[in-house]
């Protein structure tokens, strides 16, 4: 099985705050890393696939990098609607996994 | 416009099956270009992917549920089903279902999502 570890598990930030979230996995998993954002009561929204390619209208504050086995999120400017948990995801192997998300909360 | 609904009990007893339905609209399930996960989140915790199925019913399940799990697919009500047996209280848990996409190098994601089923394992 393929680990996925995500950093920190929660933060606090305030609106126009530089956010950068991490996801390591357990081994090589090439580029095969999504990023999701959930928000209360709601199902998980697809914002980055493939390590870096933004998902068709998620705004561009969003970026994803990384290969191999470290990965970051990064919000370049927090804005209210932000608020919400981040989940990566790895689809290198045929059994998925996900992190265990990082809950970004306002200060 | 793309849109996936799951359904089936609410609650399920302790040692029984859960079976829940995703049926969807907008897209074929029929295509090759796409697979169909089921992923589940207990209340406050995390996401935890429990399988996927593609158009040719092939599947591919996490090993920690693999012994218990199974699921299908129905082309002609364009819907998957999955099937969970001898449930407990641990697989308490709001239940989606999501649409793979597989469209190039390292692209393999889900794109679309259900607004999830609740299901509580209770007797």
């Amino acid at each position: 099985d393929i680990q996925m570890t995500q950093s920190p598990s929660s933060l606090s930030a305030s609106v126009g705050d530089r956010v950068t979230i991490t996801c390591r996995a357990s081994q090589s998993i090439s580029r095969y890393l999504n990023w999701y954002q959930q928000k209360p009561g709601k199902a998980p929204k697809l914002l980055i696939y493939a390590a870096s390619r933004l998902q068709s209208g998620v705004p561009s504050r969003f970026s994803g990098s990384g290969s191999g086995t470290d990965f970051t999120l990064t919000i370049s400017s927090l804005q209210p609607e932000d608020f919400a948990t981040y989940h990566c995801q790895q689809t290198y192997s045929t059994q998925c996994s996900f992190g265990q998300g990082t809950k970004v909360e306002i200060k | 416009q793309v849109q996936l609904q799951e359904s089936g009990p609410g609650l399920v007893k302790p040692a029984q099956t859960l079976s829940l339905t995703c049926s969807v609209s907008g897209a074929s399930i029929s295509s090759g270009r796409y697979h169909w996960s089921w992923i589940r989140q207990p209340a406050g915790k995390g996401l935890e992917w429990i399988g996927r199925i593609y158009n040719t019913g092939s599947t591919n399940y996490s090993p920690s549920l693999k012994s218990r799990v199974s699921m299908s697919i129905d082309t002609s009500k364009n819907q998957v089903s999955l099937n969970l047996s001898s449930v407990t209280a641990a697989d308490t848990a709001m239940y989606f279902c999501a649409r793979g996409t597989v469209s190039g190098k390292d692209e393999d994601y889900l794109d679309y999502w259900g607004q999830g089923t609740l299901v509580t394992a209770s007797s």
